[in-house]
């Protein structure tokens, strides 16, 4: 089954740049998703299709993918950006989601 | 506006039964693919099912394959999670989402605790 890694945890200073990576085979030819989550609350789509961005969603967000490495940019850090953040691939039958990375602001 | 609730979460003996619901209002209900997710306490996401707009389709993951079953009706703008012979390990928040391929609408979840 398709797998899709992710760094457990990124620390970023507020108001710098958060780089958090997803890797999986070839995932340049998937479309990737990445999800916010805050303690308690459920999931908030930040990025689809590798690199749009839902209009609710800051401009800070940014996503790309190439090769087997799909990324999400976090520009100017705000302290509310810190939570959980999820890959997520959809291959038409079955769903996968990278392990989470946890973003903390410094 | 979009809304999803779910419900018919609670505490459960292992190899009992469960079933929940999600109710949604906000949109042409019909139209859209759905999928169940859950997260365990402090852990991550975890795909459950997916079933299509109309019903014809349903897929899963392979640790709820010919135990759980995901339906719909489309009269009652309401999906469905059919759990049987629950393990302690299905213990988790199940959230119901909307659309196939980058779901962006989530409800708040229900848990479910499978005990003994």
């Amino acid at each position: 089954s398709y797998e899709l890694t992710q760094p457990l945890s990124v620390s970023v200073a507020l108001g710098q740049t958060a780089t958090i990576t997803c890797g999986g085979d070839n995932i340049g030819s998937n479309s990737v998703h990445w999800y916010q989550q805050k303690p308690g609350q459920a999931p908030v789509l930040v990025i689809y299709t590798d690199t749009k961005r839902p209009s609710e969603i800051p401009e800070r967000f940014a996503g790309s993918n190439s090769g087997n490495t799909a990324t999400l940019t976090i520009y100017r850090v705000q302290a509310e950006d810190e939570a959980d953040y999820y890959c997520h691939v959809w291959d038409s039958s079955t769903v996968v989601f990278g392990g989470g990375t946890k973003l903390t602001v410094l | 506006q979009v809304q999803l609730v779910e419900s018919g979460g609670g505490v459960v003996q292992p190899g009992r039964s469960l079933r929940l619901s999600c109710v949604v209002s906000g949109f042409t209900f019909s139209t859209y693919g759905m999928h169940w997710v859950r997260q365990a306490p402090g852990k991550g996401l975890d795909w459950v099912a997916t079933i299509w707009y109309d019903g014809t389709k349903q897929y899963y993951a392979d640790s709820v394959k010919g135990r759980f079953t995901v339906s719909r009706d489309n009269s009652k703008n309401t999906l469905f999670l059919q759990m049987n012979s629950l393990r302690v390990e299905d213990t988790a928040v199940y959230y119901c989402a909307r659309g196939l391929q980058h779901p962006a609408y989530w409800g708040p979840g229900t848990l479910v605790t499978v005990s003994s």
